[in-house]
Parts: C-alpha cells; structure tokens; sequence
C-alpha cells in the first residue's frame, strides 16, 4: 500500500504562473512532512517541511498547505520560473525513525 | 562543506554479480541512510545505520546489505544481482536520528544491471 499519493505525475506552467503539486497521506501517525525538488543527476534536495501543528509555512515563493484532517499537503510554487523546472517529491515520516516515506514525483516544466 | 559523496558515480553490472556502492557523508554526520530511487519513481528506504548500527530497514530482499565504519562512511552491497536491481542508489546523511531538516542526499549512484 503506498503511504503517499501524489499528483499530477506532470505539470506544464507558464513563467510567473502558480504550480500547485498535491500528496495525500495515509498514516495518521505522521508527523513530519517535507518537499524535495530533484534535477536530473542530482540527488533529491529539502525545498521546504512542515509539521502537523501548523496549517501554512512559506519560505520565500515556496509554500506548504497542510490539511491535517483531510491528510492532504501541497507544494504551491508562486511566480514560477523556468529554473524550478524539475521533479518534486512529497515524503513522509514519523517519530524518530525516520523512514521518509515518498511520493511518486511531479515533473515540473515552466515554460519561458 | 563537500556534501555527501557518492562513488562511483556509474556502474554497469551483469546478472548475477555483486556490487557495493560507498558513501561518504558530511562531516559531522553520524546517520546515513540508503535509498534505491527507480526511473521515473520516488526513493525508497533500504536501511539507516547510526554510530555503526543499523537502526532501520526496508522491504528489500535479504541480497542486500549494508554496513557502517567508525568515521561514519558506509557501504552498500547487493549479492545476485537482478535486472531489477537497476536503479539510481542515494546514500542520505543527518547529524543524528532526530534532525530531520539536516537530511542530506548525495547524487547517487546510477547501477545498471545487464
């Protein structure tokens, strides 16, 4: 059973548009939730978290909304730009296990 | 800082042989996990090793292993290799178990199996 769900797989943006990437998430027990942007041949890198007790952070144009109810989060990516083309990832993880549980990645392409 | 290394950074494989993967975390880093990143998927967990134990593992079948040295390096080895097993392979590092926001991935190593 997959622990995150995440949509769309693609998403084409004009430059200065809003993206907007969704993950929902089964497990109750969850308590950290983070977004990693991926370039190809690059490792996954942190873009932005958040944790439960909150329902907004926003660093910069990057901000996570956080339905705790509805076991939804999403990545909103304001004023997109064509060098935020790549794949990102929603995860997941609880306690201090620490297993990131991901999604299946979004392709994003900002068209110029 | 270096970041977390990652070598080699490619490897083709035959069916059936062995390989082993290294990481090299950052400096200070005393967690380092491994993850197996199939094309056009998200990373999966295989293991988490912290101060040489191992402290988690995946799904994956009992092929794979992994170990940790005392300046906090670690290998990843995986026996009989299967077509299946190609994959992008990220080592990820943290200062210690509960510092989330300083997990660290490497660029990986991309293993192809023919």
């Amino acid at each position: 059973q997959q622990q995150v769900k995440q949509s769309p797989q693609s998403l084409i943006v004009q430059k200065g548009g809003i993206s907007i990437i969704n993950c929902a998430y089964e497990n109750t027990a969850f308590d950290y939730f983070p977004w990693y942007q991926q370039f190809p041949g690059k490792g996954p890198a942190l873009l932005i978290a958040i944790r439960p007790d909150v329902s907004e952070k926003k660093e910069g144009r990057f901000t996570i909304s956080f339905n705790k109810s509805a076991k939804q989060f999403s990545l909103h990516i304001m004023d997109s730009q064509p060098g935020d083309s790549a794949t990102y990832f929603c995860a997941a993880s609880k306690g201090n296990f620490n297993k990131f549980y991901f999604g299946s990645g979004t392709k994003l392409n900002v068209k110029p | 800082d270096a970041g977390v290394t990652q070598s080699p950074t490619h490897l083709i494989k035959t069916r059936g042989q062995q390989v082993t993967l290294r990481c090299s975390p950052i400096s200070g880093h005393k967690s380092v996990s491994w993850y197996q990143q199939v094309l056009g998927q998200g990373p999966q967990f295989i293991f988490q090793y912290y101060e040489k134990e191992e402290r988690g593992r995946g799904n994956f079948p009992d092929r794979f292993s992994a170990r940790q040295f005392p300046n906090y390096s670690s290998e990843l080895n995986v026996n009989a290799l299967l077509l299946g097993d190609s994959a992008l392979y990220l080592c990820a590092s943290r200062t210690d178990l509960n510092n989330n926001y300083g997990y660290t991935f490497g660029s990986g190593t991309r293993l192809t199996v023919v």
